[in-house]
């Protein structure tokens, strides 16, 4: 079966750097665009990055242009999300999400991984 | 503020119909057939629940159904269970040159 599951999280100063991962297993990775969604605790989602399938376009967020890379490893079924300068407005569950194909809906969803921002 | 617009609440009692209404603009909900509904409950992921406007992922009931009317989806949640009970959120994909996708700020749907 599908799964995602995301790690990298924790809790961190402002203005340091951080990665996330999102390990993927139980579908043909390389076929998919994947994204990262983020949710500040108690609020909505809000749509971070995505990558096509095979690395080749990638887009961001306005809020995060600039600060965040997304990237992946086809041959390690792996998402990255580099997040650099961190601010106390990215405090949030980061969740991994697969693209449906030719959809843009996100289909599956990891557990999420919990990134604190605080000096 | 969200870029999609979405009642913060609707209610309903068990075996009722309740719509949640999504509205967007012609730069995204407007533009493309490509609105997704999500189903989130207190401390899980969200689920997918209607994909491009009105399709069901295999597993989702056929209570659930999605509409569109011009800059305006609907998700539809007929015979209501106490299961219903849990947070919507619509999304709109919005193109590659602006803000590629975009959600609604999200409803609690509580199932009196």
């Amino acid at each position: 079966q599908v799964q995602l599951v995301e790690s990298g999280g924790g809790v961190v100063q402002p203005g340091r750097s951080l990665r996330l991962s999102c390990a993927a297993s139980g579908f043909t990775f390389s076929n998919h665009g994947m994204h990262w969604v983020r949710q500040t605790p108690g609020k909505g989602l809000e749509w971070v990055a995505v990558i096509s399938y095979d690395g080749s376009k990638k887009y961001y967020a306005d809020s995060v242009k600039g600060r965040f890379t997304i990237s992946r490893d086809n041959s390690k079924d792996t998402l990255y999300l580099q997040i650099n300068s961190l601010r106390a407005e990215d405090t949030a569950v980061y969740y991994c999400a697969r693209e449906r194909l030719y959809s843009n809906s996100f289909d599956y969803w990891g557990q999420g991984t919990l990134v604190t921002v605080s000096s | 503020q969200s870029a999609l617009t979405q009642p913060a609440s609707v209610s309903g009692s068990p075996g009722q119909s309740i719509t949640i209404s999504c509205t967007g603009t012609s730069s995204d909900v407007g533009s493309y057939n490509l609105v997704s509904w999500y189903q989130q409950r207190p401390g899980k992921a969200p689920k997918l629940m209607i994909y491009e406007g009105s399709r069901r992922p295999s597993g989702v009931s056929n209570r659930f159904s999605g509409s569109k009317s011009g800059n305006t989806a609907s998700l539809t949640i007929s015979g209501l269970q106490a299961e219903d009970e849990a947070d919507y959120y619509c999304c709109s994909y919005a193109g590659s040159s602006t803000s590629y996708v975009v959600f609604g700020g999200g409803t609690k749907l509580t199932v009196l």
